[in-house]
């Protein structure tokens, strides 16, 4: 495994900005995943990162730090309907190893 | 409409048992695998498959079997042999990977085993 490191939990409040980290193993890293899961469905894809910098998708931004093995996603703006766990992921020899996962609550 | 299924979405069973779990995929995808997830923990990779007639053990395979007869079909048996089963089963697939990649891993809806 790449031992993919995430905080638990995260609070924030409706229309704020939150930022979850993530730290790996960079030995066999080729690429870092970030998916979102609502409690009790299956993961579904936000990002991935294989070259340093930020990648931008609406809300959502992805940063990657290949030579700091870190990793954060950014989410903007943020709506009730996306309190949910945030699996970051990394592939390293054709294999997923996820982290633990950090739930994020918004607040009204 | 592409995608993948797993039937059934709840599925209970007696401690000794053997069950089976289904995962199909109607999007081409060669590679296919099987994730277990526990509460507060993250999924952790059970057997994968890259090709037809082909799988590799992850890293937690112990009590677990699997076979890969159609690209179509990655079917997970839950053995006796497994000491702990009760947890959300998840399968995925992805296009065939290559080191370096961009692999792309698509969930089906999971199942949930209870084991009484």
């Amino acid at each position: 495994g790449q031992n993919i490191d995430q905080p638990t939990e995260m609070t924030a409040t409706e229309g704020a900005i939150v930022q979850i980290n993530c730290t790996y193993q960079t030995s066999g890293f080729n690429g870092l995943f970030w998916y979102q899961q609502h409690a009790g469905e299956a993961p579904t894809f936000l990002s991935y990162n294989v070259l340093d910098g930020l990648e931008e998708k609406g809300r959502f931004s992805s940063f990657l730090s290949r030579s700091k093995g870190y990793s954060y996603l950014l989410l903007k703006e943020l709506q009730m309907k996306d309190s949910a766990s945030y699996l970051c992921a990394g592939i390293n020899d054709y294999k997923l190893s996820f982290g633990a996962g950090t739930t994020v609550t918004v607040r009204a | 409409d592409g995608g993948i299924t797993q039937s059934p979405k709840y599925l209970f069973r007696k401690e000794g048992q053997n069950v089976t779990l289904s995962c199909e995929q109607n999007l081409n995808h060669d590679a296919m695998y099987w994730y277990r997830q526990d509460p507060g923990q993250g999924l952790r990779l059970i057997y994968y498959s890259q090709i037809v007639n082909d799988f590799q053990k992850g890293d937690i395979a112990e009590g677990y079997s699997v076979s890969r007869e159609k690209k179509e079909s990655f079917p997970l048996t839950v053995t006796s042999a497994q000491k702990n089963p009760t947890a959300f089963y998840l399968c995925a697939s992805s296009i065939r990977e290559l080191a370096g990649s961009y692999n792309e891993q698509f969930f089906g809806p999971g199942t949930r085993l209870t084991v009484l």
